[in-house]
């Protein structure tokens, strides 16, 4: 699904640095969240906001800073990043609440 | 919170054969119950939901069942292709409320020519 999209696809980084991942939908799409993906820990789900200025934490929000000043965009931002950090990052966007949920193509955040 | 469990974690069948996948949730008051397909470094795509006002819903070679009593959902896929083969994610939530869907941890489908 073109209409959201995620950079950068690829970062490498050093802990201890602040990274900050980029989610764009075209959709004018209400709800935005943010999944980490672990290997056998499926998708867990970070921070989700429900409109511009609301947010609220997931199931593994320490570490993680996010904000929603526009509709569009849902950025998160690792202050101080770990090697813990190190996993494959997926936004996603839905109409409503438990509406499908569009992923974008994921960041994958390796920190060294 | 909820909870979702997921069995196999991984499974095999020949072409051709069945693949079920099972979930458990925990939260009763879950009534939304979305599959996730992800291909290898590929994004989750949903392929098939259901709400718990119906207990199967079919979508050509992919069925869903749910039962509320027992807090189980399964994911049928009959006449399995090779390009059947990825991770699929079963998920619980609550419809109508501000509450986020929660995912299990994926079942890896090898569909073997």
């Amino acid at each position: 699904d073109a209409g959201i999209t995620q950079s950068p696809r690829y970062k490498i980084t050093e802990t201890g640095r602040q990274v900050t991942l980029m989610c764009h939908q075209t959709w004018s799409h209400s709800y935005m969240f943010w999944y980490r993906q672990d290997l056998g820990h499926g998708l867990r789900l970070i921070y989700y906001s429900a409109a511009a200025d609301i947010t609220d934490k997931g199931e593994v929000p320490d570490g993680y800073v996010v904000s929603r000043s526009k509709t569009e965009n849902f950025p998160l931002t690792l202050e101080s990043a770990t090697r813990s950090q190190t996993s494959v990052y997926f936004c996603a966007s839905s109409y409503r609440e438990s509406q499908p949920q569009h992923f974008g193509d994921g960041t994958r955040l390796s920190i060294l | 919170g909820e909870n979702v469990e997921q069995h196999p974690s991984t499974l095999s069948v020949q072409e051709g054969d069945s693949a079920v996948i099972k979930c458990t949730y925990s939260d009763s008051a879950s009534n939304y119950f979305p599959w996730y397909k992800q291909e290898l470094g590929k994004r989750p795509q949903l392929i098939i939901d259901i709400r718990s006002n119906v207990g199967e819903k079919k979508d050509q070679r992919i069925a869903v069942t749910l039962n509320k009593t027992a807090k189980h959902f399964s994911l049928h896929i009959t006449e399995t292709q090779p390009e059947d083969s990825a991770v699929y994610f079963c998920a619980a939530g609550q419809e109508t409320s501000y509450d986020k869907v929660i995912f299990g941890p994926g079942t890896s489908l090898s569909v073997i020519p």
